[in-house]
């Protein structure tokens, strides 16, 4: 069975710092590029960032560029998201995804709520 | 990246069909066949229920079907069930790799 269960959320200052991690188990996670999606409580989705298997290239959503990295570790099986700067708009529950090619995604986590709040 | 265009709220009776729409550009909805669908019960995680405008995944029910004309993507919820209360994602890929999704839609079983 495919699982995904990010962890790392919390409350957080204007202009800190946080990283997510989302340990994948239940497929081969290299074969597979990955996603993050965030959703502010009570609004809709919002793509955040895609990396491709072997880490080597990494997409990001407008609203996150230059201040997030995507990263993943293939022998631990994990994918992370490097969240810089962060603002009070970051405020949201971050889901990690398993990508299919990068054009859907077919396997979400049970997210993690990140709160940037002084 | 601006966010697909969905209706807030449809509605509809068990037994019935609903379809709800999903508005792009050419530069994403129009340019691809790669529009996706998502269901979001109230506290849980998004499941995708149609990938490619309109493959469903194993296990998603036969109700569900989408389709796409123009820049314009559908998904339509035949023989509702209160099961199927939700809200509902659309979402296109676009160039360079980018996933754009739709504002939602909930969807009220009366």
């Amino acid at each position: 069975e495919v699982q995904l269960v990010e962890s790392g959320g919390g409350v957080v200052q204007p202009g800190g710092s946080l990283r997510l991690s989302c340990a994948a188990s239940g497929f081969i996670f290299d074969d597979y590029m990955m996603h993050w999606v965030r959703q502010v409580p009570g609004k809709g989705l919002e793509w955040v960032s895609l990396i491709n298997w072997d880490g080597g290239t990494a997409y990001y959503g407008d609203s996150v560029k230059g201040r997030f990295t995507i990263s993943r570790d293939n022998d631990k099986k994990f994918l992370y998201l490097q969240m810089r700067d962060l603002r009070s708009d970051d405020t949201a529950v971050y889901y990690c995804g398993k990508g299919r090619g990068g054009k859907y995604i077919d396997c979400w986590g049970q997210g993690t709520l990140v709160t940037v709040s002084s | 990246q601006s966010a697909l265009t969905q209706p807030a709220s449809v509605s509809g009776s068990p037994g019935q069909s609903i379809t709800i729409s999903c508005t792009g550009t050419s530069s994403d909805v129009g340019s691809y066949d790669l529009v996706s669908w998502y269901q979001q019960p109230p506290g849980k995680a998004p499941k995708v229920m149609i990938y490619e405008v309109n493959k469903r995944p194993s296990g998603v029910s036969n109700r569900f079907s989408g389709s796409k004309s123009g820049n314009t993507a559908s998904l339509t919820i035949s023989g509702l069930l209160a099961e199927d209360e939700a809200d509902y994602y659309c979402c296109s890929y676009a160039a360079g790799n980018v996933l754009i999704f739709g504002g939602g839609t909930k969807l009220t079983v009366l």
